[in-house]
């Protein structure tokens, strides 16, 4: 298994550019999330999905949208980018998100975005 | 609310010497937390999880850490930091059993000097 894979792993835009962070996973697992990590705040969770055409928003969604149409596949879009989204992206799933307090999150290697 | 909080930023102590990564946690039910390593530049990896099985958790890399439900803490120990313990510790609970949703502390850390 590949785990979770991220791309790409760097990406600097200009300031109203957009961009399609891609996030994949190959263990057939129903939940998955998008955080972000900005320094001294830890990780904040942007939008999560429980299961394929279904998401929702988590912590910080403003100027982000995802879809979830496979099982495999969580994008996350940035429609016009900002300084205020340059960050570390990190994509995470997890076997179950309901019903389970249980399960582990895979973390994937995380995308480093600059917005000038 | 579910919350937490890691009190230290930052951990310095020498190689050989015990660590102890302080994590405080609010939740209105029994809740599921986690500790998260991240070493530069690299994702986050799983040390140890509490899931109300046993308070004392043991993880990977000798690292350990107790459920104490009457001082809402889930502190995290190791009794020899190694040189390649040097990371940022993320302490994590686990506000949802519906979504699997995580809040993360702020991190801490940890420095080992030789």
């Amino acid at each position: 298994n590949a785990g979770v894979t991220q791309t790409p792993k760097f990406q600097v835009l200009k300031t109203g550019q957009s961009m399609t962070l891609q996030c994949a996973q190959d263990m057939n697992h129903e939940y998955m999330s998008w955080y972000r990590q900005d320094p001294g705040m830890g990780l904040r969770l942007i939008h999560y999905s429980v299961g394929a055409g279904i998401t929702d928003q988590g912590e910080v969604p403003n100027g982000y949208n995802v879809s979830r149409s496979t099982t495999e596949d969580f994008p996350l879009r940035l429609l016009s980018a900002a300084p205020s989204q340059t960050s570390v992206y990190f994509c995470a799933s997890s076997l179950r998100g309901r019903g389970s307090n249980t399960d582990t999150q895979y973390f994937g290697p995380g995308t480093r975005l600059t917005v000038l | 609310a579910q919350s937490v909080t890691q009190l230290d930023s930052h951990v310095s102590v020498s190689e050989g010497t015990p660590v102890l990564l302080r994590c405080n946690y609010s939740s209105s039910y029994s809740p599921s937390l986690f500790w998260y390593v991240q070493h530069p530049n690299k994702g986050l990896q799983l040390l140890l999880k509490y899931t109300s099985a046993a308070t004392l958790v043991k993880g990977i890399n000798g690292f350990e850490a107790e459920f104490k439900k009457s001082e809402t803490s889930f502190h995290l120990t190791k009794p020899s930091a190694h040189m390649s313990d040097a990371a940022e510790y993320f302490c994590v609970v686990r506000i949802s059993s519906n979504t699997g949703k995580l809040i993360f502390g702020q991190g801490t850390t940890l420095q080992v000097k030789p």
